[in-house]
């Protein structure tokens, strides 16, 4: 299934770095997630967005800066992260953000290590 | 607010064993349910859900029942294979709503030949 695509799958950044996560899905669909995955914890939504527009933001640290182009195009870009921000950031799509259909599809994450 | 408890692992079965993995919820109204398996090295993807009481989600032969009753969304397969070992997440959303699905731990299965 490449129905959703991440790059890079593996990043290794000081905490004084500056990089950008991306991802990408090919199923039309109109909404967009990042969540952080950390061991031994829950999968933690991070942001939400439809159409384009950010409808969620769960607590996140401003170091962690979500962009959506377009409905096809999520970016993560991060700037002067802390080691405990090292996790698997996944980003998923459906179609849309009501219904108990919009089944949520993701990428195979961005495995992030901050030293 | 809703809350997913998914049995702890790891869980390690021979090849055609049967498995069992335990889901309970807590939740308000009528959630959708779901099961996603994690791949070594690969995001989720969803295995199989259900959206009412006493609905079956299958799918690669295996099966999960919506339990109103009992709150649970057990997951079970009856022979499980090598190519089943993964991390398998019970998930709940909010009714009529899937922003916002609620996540267990996840249980780590391993399947040895």
């Amino acid at each position: 299934e490449t129905g959703v695509t991440q790059t890079p799958r593996h990043l290794v950044m000081g905490m004084t770095n500056k990089k950008s996560l991306k991802c990408e899905q090919h199923l039309g669909h109109n909404a967009m997630y990042w969540y952080k995955q950390s061991a031994k914890k829950p999968l933690e939504l991070m942001f939400v967005y439809s159409l384009e527009e950010r409808v969620e933001n769960n607590s996140v640290p401003s170091r962690f800066s979500p962009e959506c182009p377009n409905s096809s195009h999520l970016f993560l870009h991060l700037h002067t992260l802390q080691p405990e921000d090292s996790a698997l950031y996944l980003c998923a799509s459906s179609r849309g953000l009501s219904g108990t259909t919009d089944t949520q599809y993701f990428g195979p994450g961005t495995r992030l290590t901050v030293l | 607010g809703n809350s997913v408890t998914q049995m702890e692992g790891p869980v390690t079965l021979s090849e055609e064993a049967f498995l069992t993995i335990n889901c309970t919820y807590t939740a308000t109204g009528y959630p959708s349910l779901f099961w996603y398996v994690q791949y070594p090295g690969e995001g989720l993807q969803l295995l199989l859900k259900a959206t009412k009481a006493d609905d079956k989600g299958s799918n690669k032969g295996f099966e999960a029942t919506y339990r109103k009753e009992t709150t649970s969304f057990h997951l079970e397969k009856g022979s499980v294979q090598v190519s089943d070992s993964a991390v398998y997440f019970c998930a709940v959303s909010n009714a009529g709503n899937n922003r916002k699905l609620i996540w267990g731990l996840g249980t780590s299965l391993a399947v040895n030949p």
